[in-house]
């Protein structure tokens, strides 16, 4: 099956740090890979689409200029908090779609990395 | 806007009961509802439904689709300790081609020896 790796797992920075998640897919090309955001008790919100080689979507409401996704390869996007504050401490997780999966087809998702900011 | 809502929000049963976790959207351009179970970490997924009325089964879980109706329901038969967790349905839709998910609220279920 397809199997989606995030790193690190738990990060805990002091405020201000820049903290940057990788999420990969081990086992497949992705193509497009998602980033979520999970909150205590709350379900996933969708932050940003990232497209191998371009530019990602970000939904509305996410600072681009705060989170920067970089999907450099078909197996590895990044997503970087940058100048994180306590506010951003929260469950990550991405997710990914094969190369050739065509719309409808169901997701993979990584552990997760769970962030705190001091 | 795309809107995802299941129900109940919160569920407490026993061992061995049978329970039925709700789900209902309003998309547009619907393609596909997934169920996905999320214990401690991400999510884990159950099903994919596309068509409306084929039950989807594996072992004591079973999912269902009403493309008419606007809504899917999981069904967990005799359930276990092991069951506890929170179940989230997500739909697929949109113009884009990218399929994006858009979650609901998700069911928290607890199973009590």
């Amino acid at each position: 099956g397809a199997v989606v790796s995030q790193h690190p797992s738990w990060v805990i920075c002091k405020s201000g740090t820049s903290v940057k998640i990788e999420c990969r897919s081990l086992d497949f090309q992705a193509t497009t890979m998602f980033w979520y955001r999970q909150f205590p008790k709350q379900s996933l919100m969708l932050m940003a689409t990232s497209n191998e080689g371009s530019k990602a979507t970000y939904e509305q409401g996410v600072e681009k200029d705060k989170f920067l996704i970089n999907h450099a390869s078909l197996t590895l996007s990044t997503l970087t908090v940058t100048s994180a504050h306590p506010e951003d401490s929260s469950f990550y997780i991405c997710s990914a779609r094969g190369h050739g999966a065509v719309v409808g087809e169901t997701q993979y998702f990584g552990p997760g990395t769970r962030l705190l900011v001091l | 806007e795309d809107k995802v809502v299941q129900s109940p929000l919160s569920l407490v049963v026993h061992e061995g009961d049978t329970v039925t976790l709700n789900c209902s959207y309003e998309v547009t351009n619907f393609r596909s509802l997934l169920w996905y179970k999320q214990e401690k970490k991400a999510p884990t997924f159950l099903f994919m439904l596309t068509s409306s009325g084929i039950e989807k089964k594996s072992g004591r879980l079973s999912s269902i689709l009403d493309k008419k109706e606007l809504f899917s329901i999981l069904n967990i038969t005799a359930t276990q300790t092991g069951d506890s967790a929170v179940y989230l349905c997500a739909v697929i839709a949109g113009g884009t081609s990218y399929g994006k998910l858009t979650f609901g609220q998700g069911t928290i279920l607890t199973v009590h020896p």
